[in-house]
């Protein structure tokens, strides 16, 4: 099973609200990472958790708060966002953080700010 | 600090002529290549990746890259295109940070196939 899902596929929130956008795989994977992506820009890289461990944190506000409660789960906390914040937000997973290791991305959550 | 070059926003072709989708990289060390594929409202899709070894990678639907050290390139060819191929395409390197490995995207460049 190649499969990372994401749930839930569309999401609409006001700037006052508070949601999760959630994340899983079961491949076995130690990687998991969360991208936002703008319309036919490329990924841009938020967090990277290694062995469950955040190791990157790439200087996102904190209105976006990770959370790896497990080695298949990655989820991330929205609170008081910004209409600027409507993206794609993308997981992925890899085998490791390893040079050689390929991602495997999920379909992503579509995000709207009102 | 690693970089990659897509130097064309959209590359045309023709269904069933050869396809081209150029990438130049810059790394210090050894390069780990990566093209991933994106169709319209989905997450990438990995397609095929370059560690070591043979100049010529072979991938996912009849995709294949070739390596060349000399000019820094790791361009994404098909022999055969299909309508179907038309989607947007990533090259992507390797790079160290904070402890983990990251890919570092190109801009992307949209394929499209013309029935």
């Amino acid at each position: 099973d190649t499969e990372v899902t994401q749930t839930p596929k569309h999401l609409v929130m006001g700037m006052t609200n508070k949601k999760s956008l959630k994340c899983e795989q079961h491949m076995g994977h130690r990687a998991m990472y969360w991208y936002k992506q703008k319309a036919k820009k490329p990924p841009e890289l938020m967090f990277v958790y290694s062995y469950e461990k955040l190791s990157i944190n790439e200087s996102v506000p904190s209105r976006f708060s990770p959370e790896c409660p497990n080695s298949s789960l990655l989820n991330l906390h929205l609170h008081a966002l910004q209409p600027e914040d409507s993206a794609l937000y993308l997981c992925a997973s890899s085998q490791s953080a390893g040079a050689s290791d390929e991602q495997y991305f999920g379909p992503g959550t579509r995000l709207t700010v009102t | 600090a690693q970089s990659v070059a897509q130097p064309e926003d959209q590359v045309n072709v023709a269904e069933g002529n050869p396809l081209t989708v150029k990438c130049t990289y810059s790394v210090s060390g050894n390069p780990y290549l990566f093209w991933y594929v994106q169709y319209p409202n989905r997450g990438l899709q990995f397609l095929l990746k370059y560690i070591t070894g043979d100049n010529l990678v072979k991938g996912s639907y009849g995709f294949e890259a070739e390596f060349n050290k000399s000019q820094t390139s790791f361009h994404l060819k098909k022999p055969s295109a299909l309508v179907s191929d038309s989607a947007l395409y990533f090259c992507a390197v390797s790079g160290l940070s904070g402890g983990s490995y990251i890919p570092t995207f190109g801009r992307g460049t949209s394929l499209i196939v013309h029935p």
